[in-house]
Parts: C-alpha cells; sequence; structure tokens
C-alpha cells in the first residue's frame, strides 16, 4: 500500500524567506507525485506534478519541487514566500493505472510580515 | 468556465436523516471522486467512478453511497449508517491516464446537529 508523510504540521516564515516543506512516500513501484495547496474553507488546487523524466519539477505560483528517489521524498521549495503564501499544502502519491491517489495529512503555513 | 461545482457549500442535518451533496462537472472528465477532510487526517477516499455506471469503493465507503447515471455527476448521498457524518466533503474529478491530476470543486461542509 502506498503512503504520504508529512512531518511538519504547523511551520511559520518571515514574508521572503525561503521555504522548504517536506514530503517522504512509500510505493513500491515509480510513483506519480503531486502537490495540492487548500485556502481556508475552500478546495485543492493543484501546484505541480511528477510522472516521470527530469527530477526538479516547476509549478504555478513560483514553486518547485525535486523527486529523489533514493530518499523517497518530494519536498517542495519556493525561494522568497509571499503572505499570499499562507495555505495548507498536501503532497499526494499515485501511480499509472492506480486511481486510488493518498493524501498526506497537509503542513500548514503560516507567513509573517 | 469550466470547473466543478459542488452543493450546498454549507449543510446542516437532524441525526438520522440521509443527505445528498450535488457534484457536477463541465470539464469533460471521465473519473470523478469523493473525499472526505477532518482536521489532521488529510483527505479520504470515499468513492470513486472511472466511467458511467460504475464506480468504486474507496478506503472509508461505509455510511455512504453514489450514482454515477451522467458523465458529469456524481452524487454522494451520507446516510444515516455514517456514524460521524460531519465532515468537509470534496469532489474532483480527473481525466483517464492523468491519474492523480485532480480537479477540487470548492467544498460542501456538512454538520450534523
Amino acid at each position: 500500500a502506498q503512503s504520504v508523510t508529512q512531518p511538519d504540521i504547523h511551520i511559520t516564515v518571515s514574508e521572503g524567506a525561503s521555504l522548504e516543506l517536506r514530503c517522504n512516500y512509500s510505493y513500491g513501484a515509480t510513483p506519480y507525485l503531486f502537490w495540492y495547496v487548500q485556502s481556508p474553507g475552500q478546495g485543492l488546487q493543484l501546484l505541480l506534478k511528477y510522472f516521470s523524466g527530469d527530477t526538479l519539477v516547476q509549478g504555478i505560483k513560483g514553486f518547485e519541487a525535486e523527486f529523489k528517489r533514493s530518499q523517497s521524498s518530494f519536498n517542495l521549495r519556493k525561494p522568497s514566500v509571499h503572505w499570499s503564501d499562507a495555505a495548507e499544502y498536501f503532497c499526494a502519491v499515485g501511480a499509472q493505472g492506480y486511481q486510488k491517489v493518498t493524501f498526506g495529512t497537509g503542513t500548514k503555513l503560516q507567513v509573517i510580515p | 468556465d469550466g470547473g466543478i461545482t459542488q452543493s450546498p457549500k454549507y449543510l446542516f442535518r437532524k441525526e438520522g436523516q440521509n443527505v445528498t451533496l450535488s457534484c457536477e462537472q463541465n470539464l469533460n472528465h471521465d473519473a470523478m471522486y469523493w473525499y472526505r477532510q477532518d482536521p489532521g487526517q488529510g483527505l479520504r477516499l470515499i468513492y470513486y467512478s472511472q466511467i458511467v455506471n460504475d464506480f468504486q469503493k474507496g478506503d472509508i465507503a461505509e455510511g455512504y453511497s453514489v450514482s454515477r447515471e451522467k458523465k458529469e455527476s456524481f452524487p454522494l448521498t451520507v446516510t444515516s449508517a455514517q456514524k460521524n457524518p460531519t465532515a468537509f466533503y470534496l469532489c474532483a474529478s480527473s481525466w483517464q491516464g492523468r491519474d492523480g491530476e485532480l480537479f477540487f470543486g470548492e467544498g460542501s461542509r456538512l454538520t450534523v446537529l
């Protein structure tokens, strides 16, 4: 069975500082990996995805993530955080031909001035 | 604009009553999903459907039922058998072959009084 671990429940960063959100997954084959963002009371929006190929993927809103197979990780990064980035971020894992996607428990990001 | 519409956004129900949450998409997606979100638990899959007139149970299907009579629609009924129905419910859809790349509605918050 596939699983996702987001070890940080809550992170606080200063506006303009860099950000890294951690994600570790467990899956026996080549995974599909995703990061989603959720504003309070809203649905989720896809930030970026990894299916295959280049292990560094670029997403919307200036986010990027790097797939590291040896570490079973898919950490999300942003070089300079904006106040509007405050939200909850979910890492997810799936697979080709497999409709069930497993989500992590989320990391809530707070941005302080 | 294309998207997923969930209704109602807020719903209150007395114990012992069934309630149906609506989900409609005009993205021409084949697959549709229902997730339940509780604080600190991420998203858990209730049901999913890959084609019309076919659906599969997810990880927490007990106490829920669905139908898929039209490609655009995937309503979820929360029955009186669901022991703890108060939650935020999210509907999503995706293209076949883009497994895990989900488009979400804005959610429905169900509160049982």
